[in-house]
């Protein structure tokens, strides 16, 4: 299986911030990496895939960057509503491993 | 509007069976990939199993191989997981989600079915 690990574990940011959360890959996973947001109580909602592409619908103040083995997903702008979970998933290899989460709360 | 409903979770004594389904709307169920993914209390997201539009080809992770059986009925849009020799580290919420092509990722979720196995 493909380790992920995503850092920070959590962090805490003021509405308007720029906020970045890292996910590194165990090996070359190329682009096959997505990024998802879960709030409490909620399923997982899908923000970019293939890296760096944003999901439709999804605000333009996320952004993905990334290839082979280290991933960003930049929020440019905290949005009170941002608040949640994030978490990586590589898409390249089943088990399709998601990363551990980055719980990001608003301060 | 694109949705998943699931349905089937339940309480289930170790070693039970349970069969979650998901019924698709407002998309052509048939072509997409679809998965099962599950998240135990307090924990973070586990994909399950995975199976191909026509479901001729089906992914399963190592710890449900042998348990667990993926399939879908393209005529009734639904997607099922028949699990079987429950265990108590089956105990989650089970999500289905729609595949967006090549494998790019999740896009469409349903809203979750919690399946508790204990006696």
């Amino acid at each position: 299986d493909i380790q992920m690990t995503q850092s920070p574990s959590s962090l805490s940011a003021s509405v308007g911030d720029r906020v970045t959360i890292t996910c590194r890959a165990g090996r070359s996973i190329s682009s096959y990496l997505s990024w998802y947001l879960q709030r409490p109580g909620k399923a997982p909602k899908l923000l970019i895939y293939f890296a760096s592409n944003l999901q439709s619908g999804v605000p333009s103040r996320f952004s993905g960057s990334g290839s082979g083995t280290d991933f960003t997903l930049t929020i440019s702008g905290l949005q009170p509503e941002d608040f949640g979970t994030y978490y990586c998933q590589e898409t390249d290899i089943t088990p399709y491993t998601f990363g551990q989460g980055t719980k990001l709360y608003i301060k | 509007e694109v949705q998943l409903l699931e349905s089937g979770g339940g309480l289930v004594q170790p070693g039970g069976s349970l069969r979650l389904s998901c019924a698709g709307s407002g998309f052509t169920f048939r072509t997409y990939t679809m998965s099962w993914v599950r998240q135990a209390p307090g924990k973070g997201l586990e994909w399950v199993s995975a199976i191909s539009g026509s479901g001729g080809t089906t992914y399963y992770r190592d710890s449900v191989k042998g348990r667990f059986t993926i399939s879908r009925d393209n005529s009734k849009n639904t997607l099922h997981l028949q699990m079987n020799s429950l265990r108590a580290e089956d105990t989650a919420v089970y999500y289905c989600a729609k595949w967006i092509p090549n494998y790019f990722g999740m896009d469409v979720w349903g809203h979750g079915t919690t399946v508790t196995v204990s006696s």
